[in-house]
This record gives C-alpha cells, structure tokens and sequence, in this order.
C-alpha cells in the first residue's frame, strides 16, 4: 500500500532533550516536506526536500533541522525542543515538488514539550 | 509574500443546504489544492486545480478556480453529516490557508 509513515504519533518530552520524528515514504516521490498544524494557523512548512541531499527552509525553521540521505526517508530532529514547539507535525511527499502534483500526507506526530 | 485567506473559519450547516467557502490568495498562482482533514486525522486530497476557470467535481463537493481574481471556491451541495471535517486550501508551493471547519447538522 502507497503511504507515508511517521512516527511516534504522540510524543510527550521536556525541554532540551533531542528528538527525531521519522518519516518515511513508499512511493518513489522526489520531493518530501514537514509541516506543522496549530489551531489557527493552518499548515506551516518547516523543511522540504526536491531530492536527496537537497534540503531548503520553509516558513517556520527556526529549532528543527532534517536530512535526506535516502531517497524514502526525511527524518525531523529538534536538538533543543522548547513548549513553542508543541504541535501537531505532519509529513508529507508527492512526485516532484512544483510539479502540481498532490502531497501525500503522514497520519501526524502530537508532539508536547513540557 | 504569498498569503492565502480562507472564510469563512467556522461554518455550521443543516443537512440538505448549499454552501461556499473561499480562498483568496494575493500574489499570482495558477496552481491550487483542497484537502480535506477530518477530526484527529491527516490531511487528504480532493481537488488539483492548475489553470484559470478550471472546474473540477466529486460528489456533492465542487471546487473552481480563477486566478484572475485569485480566489477558489468550493461548493458543497445539499451538505450531510458525512462532510463534516475541515477544509484547507493551499496554493502554489502549498502555501495553506487557516482551514474551514464544517459542520453539518440534522
């Protein structure tokens, strides 16, 4: 089955302890990306990738970082989380990023930083 | 700066009833995506819309697209409960509005 795969779904941490969400896609897509939800706000890009060993910012980078090293997989990594990064965090994918292709999207990460 | 403006935020309908949500966007796209994101789920695709006047239907929903006036509509015809969920819009480089979230009621 063609899906995207994230995990934890729920995360509860503390303040300053790393963190990985993963995230991993089976459909041979070029172009992966990270969002997160608040109420509100709608979707907020964070990172996103057109390719392996490419990765550009988003809206809202500031505290995260991730890596493509593997075509399927886009991990996100808080080394220092704080509470403003409480939020629900998807990942995503589609074909070709700007390609007017659809996203595909993970089933969410509930992150808390307590 | 693209920004994308969805309304309204909050709509609550009876069953049976017609109704429009918008999307405004200020800065030229001629690329445009509905997903729909029900209560504690992910997001999922309804609606591609990639040229002026570009109609496209699914059910009782239909959504359209004139980048003249940058604004997107979807239409949801004579609404049931089953529709009740949020309702984004995102524009070209998924650029995403604040979401709709539709209510439907008996």
């Amino acid at each position: 089955e063609a899906q995207v795969t994230q995990n934890p779904r729920y995360l509860i941490t503390v303040t300053g302890k790393k963190l990985t969400v993963t995230c991993s896609q089976n459909m041979n897509h070029e172009y992966m990306s990270w969002y997160r939800q608040d109420p509100g706000l709608g979707l907020r890009q964070i990172y996103y990738s057109m390719n392996v060993e490419v990765t550009d910012k988003g809206d809202v980078p500031e505290g995260y970082k991730v890596s493509r090293k593997e075509k399927r997989n886009f991990p996100l990594i808080l080394e220092s989380p704080s509470p403003n990064q409480t939020s629900l965090y998807f990942c995503a994918s589609s074909l070709a990023g700007g390609s007017n292709e659809k996203l595909f999207f993970g089933s969410g990460t509930q992150l808390s930083v307590l | 700066e693209l920004k994308v403006e969805q309304n309204p935020l909050f709509l609550s309908m009876q069953e049976g009833k017609n109704y429009t949500i918008y999307c405004n966007y200020s800065t030229t796209s001629d690329r445009l995506y509905w997903y729909r994101q029900d209560p504690g789920k992910s997001l999922e695709s309804l609606f591609v819309l990639l040229s002026n006047g570009a109609v496209k239907q699914e059910g009782r929903l239909m959504a359209s697209l004139d980048t003249k006036a940058r604004l997107s509509t979807l239409h949801i015809t004579a609404a049931v409960h089953d529709l009740s969920a949020t309702y984004f819009c995102a524009v070209g480089d998924m650029r995403f509005g604040a979401g709709t979230r539709l209510t439907v009621k008996p």
